[in-house]
């Protein structure tokens, strides 16, 4: 069954350095997101994208944050400059219509 | 404002013992609601996507029923392997494909 992959399963920065957090959709979908779930709370929606474009963010995802789709498979999202509240899981998603299908995630610790 | 409560925050069940997790929501419209699986540290797993009241969707042990003001997740017969986090999400009609979500009701079934 097809599904979407996200690595790594874990990262650990310092603060102020920059992450990149890498993303394969799964491959007939069009739409592409990225999520994120601080410990104990909403899932919470970052940025979506669609046609080589963002198509809406959030509050959160401000200069800190951009995405790119530099090939036809992987789905990037970097943080630059990460900050301690910046420590999350972050969660790659796609979707054709409808229903949008989450990876496992990518649980970020900036210490 | 668009809004997801989901109740109880969390319910145990002895196994066997059938019951319904509660999502009502505020939109301004409603394009589509969703619900989701979430094991601790893993990502959402989709299982349902409702579109109009009185829809109803199964899968196994589970049915989930959509009326014009809030969703039920019916669970039947519950097993421990059902023991998870369960989200619901719903989708505007506005120019958006952002999920927003509800906190969850965090299910434990015991044998």
């Amino acid at each position: 069954e097809p599904e979407v992959t996200q690595t790594p399963s874990h990262q650990v920065t310092q603060m102020g350095q920059e992450v990149i957090l890498r993303c394969v959709p799964i491959s007939n979908h069009l739409y592409f997101y990225w999520y994120r779930q601080i410990l104990g709370q909403k899932v919470e929606f970052l940025v979506s994208f669609y046609n080589n474009e963002i198509s809406e963010k959030s509050e959160i995802f401000d200069d800190q944050f951009s995405v790119e789709r530099p090939d036809g498979s992987n789905f990037t999202l970097k943080i630059r400059s990460t900050k301690l509240e910046d420590s999350a899981m972050y969660f790659c998603a796609s979707s054709a219509t409808g229903g949008a299908f989450f990876g496992q995630g990518t649980r970020l610790t900036v210490v | 404002e668009d809004q997801v409560t989901q109740s109880p925050e969390a319910l145990r069940l002895q196994e066997g013992e059938s019951s319904s997790l509660n999502c009502s929501y505020t939109v301004s419209g409603l394009r589509g609601l969703f619900w989701y699986r979430q094991d601790p540290g893993k990502g959402p797993e989709f299982l349902f996507t409702l579109y109009s009241a009185g829809e109803e969707k199964e899968k196994e042990r589970l049915k989930a029923t959509l009326t014009k003001k809030e969703s039920f997740l019916h669970i039947t017969a519950p097993k421990p392997e059902d023991s998870a986090t369960y989200l619901c999400a719903v989708q505007a009609p506005r120019n958006t494909d952002k999920l927003i979500f509800g906190t969850g009701t965090r299910l434990q079934v015991f044998p």
